[in-house]
This record gives structure tokens, sequence and C-alpha cells, in this order.
């Protein structure tokens, strides 16, 4: 079954800390595709990556990183000096291949980040 | 490039009544999405269509719930009639493919009374 979990619900941090969210999904398929997006206090979610299930390469931008690991079904995110801007509830997402031949997206509880200054 | 236009921003609607939700997706992109956030909560996907065609409705309410893609561009999702735990925001996204990140638009804070 398709499932994403994002254990941590809510993190507080002072700005400057480096801080990680964790993801784990769980699913049934070997071609898969999983994401993680930003909703800020606005509300609009921002696409921040992708990242296919045969890329196990980690992916620095910024002062963002994740780190996909297939052994353990994770793909974390850690946020490099974090800033007061970062705070927003960052969702982790799993988009898994339907029998109907199209691909179906599930979304993670997020998790809310603090940043105080 | 514009992005993905919902009206209206705010609808407040008494239960048992009617409502319905616009969305203009990206131009160009064949996939579009309705998601239902409730507070505190991921988006959880209620209908996806691949241009006119619906690809996955597994989790959308089909006695109350209806949504359509005409021409394969704008989309209307509606609520008949609505209920107490309905009141959620309606998030409309699309992509350029099923498997490509989504672009999501404003949403709609919908709430039942």
């Amino acid at each position: 079954a398709q499932k994403v979990t994002q254990a941590q619900t809510e993190i507080s941090v002072v700005e400057k800390e480096d801080v990680t969210l964790d993801c784990v999904y769980e699913t049934r398929d070997t071609t898969y595709y999983l994401f993680w997006y930003k909703q800020p206090p606005s509300g609009e979610l921002v696409f921040l990556i992708r990242r296919n299930s045969f890329d196990e390469q980690n992916e620095i931008s910024g002062r963002y990183s994740w780190n996909f690991q297939k052994s353990t079904s994770s793909f974390n995110f850690t946020i490099t000096a974090s800033q007061v801007v970062d705070s927003a509830v960052y969702f982790c997402a799993l988009s898994e291949a339907l029998n109907t031949g199209g691909f179906k997206t599930i979304f993670g509880a997020g998790t809310r980040l603090f940043v105080k200054a | 490039e514009a992005g993905v236009a919902q009206s209206p921003r705010y609808k407040i609607i008494e239960k048992r009544q009617s409502v319905a939700f616009w969305c203009n997706p990206i131009s160009g992109h064949a996939t579009l999405y309705w998601y239902q956030q409730i507070l505190g909560q991921g988006p959880k996907l209620l209908i996806q269509f691949q241009n006119n065609g619906v690809v996955d409705d597994s989790q959308l309410p089909k006695d109350r719930f209806s949504a359509e893609r005409l021409k394969g561009v704008d989309s209307t999702l509606k609520i008949q009639p609505a209920k107490l735990e309905d009141s959620a925001v309606y998030l409309c996204a699309s992509s350029a493919g099923q498997w490509h990140e989504q672009y999501f638009g404003p949403g709609t804070r919908l709430t039942v009374t």
C-alpha cells in the first residue's frame, strides 16, 4: 500500500540552526517519484524537489539538501542555517503508478517548522 | 507564465446548500488535480484528470461531489448538498504530466455552517 509518514508534527528551532525533516514512505512499485513541497503561512503549496526511484543521488540547492535512501525508504530534507522565512509546513509526497496506467500522488501529514529569530 | 487560478477564494454556505469551485490550470498542463485539505492535515486527492479523462477518483464522495474538465482545460468541482465536514480548503493543481511536479493554486476556503 502507498503511504507517506512524516513523524515530526512540529519542529521549533532558532535561526541559523540546521534542521532535518524526516519522510518515510511505503510503496509496492519499483518506479515511483518523491517530492517535497512547502506551504508558507500564505497557504499556497510550492514545489521544492522531485526525485525518481532510480536516482539516489543526494541533492543540494543553496541551504536546502535532500537525502534519498531506498534501503530505509526515506527521503529526508535538511535546511542549513535556517532563517525565519523558512517557517512553513513542509509536505513529503509520493507518486506511484496505478493499475490503470496513470500515477497517483499521496501527501504526508506535514511537518510544521517554526524558526525563531 | 500565469499560475493556477482558482475562484472563489472564500465561500461560506449553510449545510445542505450547493457550492461550485472553478480552476484554470497552467497553460499546456495536461494533468489537473483537486485536493481537499482539512486544517492540520496534508492534501487529500479527490480527483485527477488527464486532459478531460478521469485518472483517479477513488476518494471522491460521489454521492455529493462531482467534477468535470470540459475541453481538457479548466475544471469545476461541485458539492451538493454540503455537510459540515466538508469545511476545508479545496486546492487545484496542475502538472505537465502525471509524474511531474504539481503547481498549486491559492485554494478556496469553504466553511459550512
